[in-house]
């Protein structure tokens, strides 16, 4: 079957940096995305990796490896306005996009 | 920026009532989608459509129906209520992209929170 695994729940400090990963095991691989919703609200897009490596967007970095089926989401500086849930999502050979249960990040002074 | 609206914030119905959600978006996209939200599992995809009148079942269709008889517009349609059906509801829209629409970026409605009593 298909899976994506992400950690039920994390907590980190403000000011601090923090690494939410996804693994995925599913038929092929077409894309990887990366999703904020904070409680009550849409998901909003934040990354999207095809290749292997790490994309950069300010405070928030995605790295890719496909050979591992493995990505993470890193987050520095991290501000009180972070504490969201983060999804990961992998398109698969059918183009058919499968979703993990989402990280819930807890952010504390 | 783009703008997807979904008609309710919070909606509760009656076992075996036939519910709309109704879902608008304001940037010409080809493509619209409704999921379910559950506590511990991923978003759940029920039905997308890809043009005007067009639209495939998801992994969960079951219970559901779909309408798009205008671009901008997509409901879903619960036939008949059950409680299993009390979820969070998500509307989304993308572009289709060159390759598949699951290549872009999806752009999220607030939700709908139905409560089935």
């Amino acid at each position: 079957g298909q899976n994506i695994d992400q950690p039920t729940e994390m907590t980190a400090t403000e000011g601090a940096i923090v690494q939410i990963n996804c693994t995925y095991q599913t038929s092929g691989f077409n894309g990887l995305f990366w999703y904020q919703q904070h409680a009550g609200e849409a998901p909003t897009f934040l990354s999207y990796n095809v290749l292997d490596g790490l994309e950069e967007k300010g405070r928030f970095s995605s790295f890719l490896s496909r050979s591992k089926g493995y990505s993470y989401l890193l987050l520095k500086e991290l501000q009180m306005k972070d504490s969201a849930s983060y999804l990961c999502a992998v398109v698969d050979s059918n183009y058919q996009l499968i979703w993990g249960a989402g990280t819930k990040l807890i952010i504390k002074p | 920026d783009v703008k997807v609206t979904q008609s309710s914030r919070y909606l509760v119905k009656r076992t075996g009532e036939k519910v709309f959600l109704e879902c608008v978006q304001d940037m010409d996209h080809e493509n619209m989608f409704w999921y379910r939200q559950d506590p511990g599992l991923g978003l759940r995809l029920i039905y997308f459509s890809y043009d005007v009148k067009m639209k495939e079942k998801g992994d969960i269709p079951e219970g559901y129906s779909v309408s798009r008889e205008k671009k901008e517009r997509f409901s879903l349609i619960l036939e008949s209520a059950s409680t299993n059906q009390t979820s969070m509801y998500l509307c989304a829209s993308s572009f289709s992209g060159t390759e598949s629409y699951s290549n872009q970026p999806q752009h999220f409605g607030d939700g709908t929170r139905l409560s089935i009593l």
